[in-house]
């Protein structure tokens, strides 16, 4: 299994319409995980941290299931403006030093009007 | 404003010339990494730095050189030695310590074309 593993899409998604991609992550001992978006010739900005809990920000909902490995982002009643790549980002592991957070591909959603 | 800010935005360069490119934080962060990315794949870590005038490789740093002499600033030189240096350059910046466990945030980014 690759470090951390997206589906590339695109997803096209029609506005108003709710989406969820998952990622899935090989090492067992990773304990931070985010999303980051990033626009297209754009840098990538942190979307929302993952925590054991489930968190949710809005219209984003993100979610992590330690025992199969993968974490989700829900978003509901898309916008135009979610258009973007979604990299889903994972830590190396406990003491996995500085160097530690590995980043998906991404996964491209595009939402129509 | 606390930022990120990598200049120049776009730099076109010959083959066989070295290039400086910027990154300077005002966040107060310690740690800092240079990433490169190229089209459809993943960002790949090229040196990062915990504190000042400490930095490690990661994954690519063949053919880069860095240095971290203040803590706002960590200068990435691509150097005549990288094979493929075309791509999109990331600076970022966290609060962490060395246990990369903390958010990054992200310069704007440099596009480097090497022709």
């Amino acid at each position: 299994r690759k470090e951390v593993e997206q589906d590339p899409g695109p997803f096209n998604v029609p506005e108003g319409a709710t989406v969820a991609f998952n990622c899935t992550y090989s090492n067992s001992a990773s304990q931070s995980f985010f999303w980051y978006r990033q626009d297209c010739r754009k840098e990538p900005k942190l979307l929302m941290s993952v925590y054991s809990s489930g968190n949710e920000d809005g219209r984003f909902t993100a979610q992590l299931n330690r025992a199969s490995q993968y974490i989700s982002l829900l978003i509901r009643d898309s916008k135009l403006s979610d258009s973007a790549t979604y990299l889903c980002v994972v830590n190396k592991g406990f003491g996995g030093g500085a160097d530690g957070l590995t980043f998906g591909k991404g996964t491209h959603l595009i939402i129509q009007p | 404003d606390g930022g990120i800010t990598q200049s120049p935005k776009y730099l076109f360069r010959k083959e066989g010339q070295n290039v400086t490119l910027s990154c300077e934080q005002n966040l107060n962060h310690d740690a800092m990494y240079w990433y490169r990315q190229d089209p459809g794949q993943g960002l790949r870590l090229i040196y990062y730095s915990q504190i000042v005038n400490d930095f490690q490789k990661g994954d690519i740093a063949e053919g880069y050189s860095v240095s971290r002499e203040k803590k706002e600033s960590f200068p990435l030189t691509v150097t005549s030695a990288q094979k493929n240096p075309t791509a999109f350059y990331l600076c970022a910046s966290s609060i962490s310590k060395g246990n990369g466990v903390g958010e990054q945030y992200f310069g704007p980014g440099t596009r480097l074309t090497v022709t």
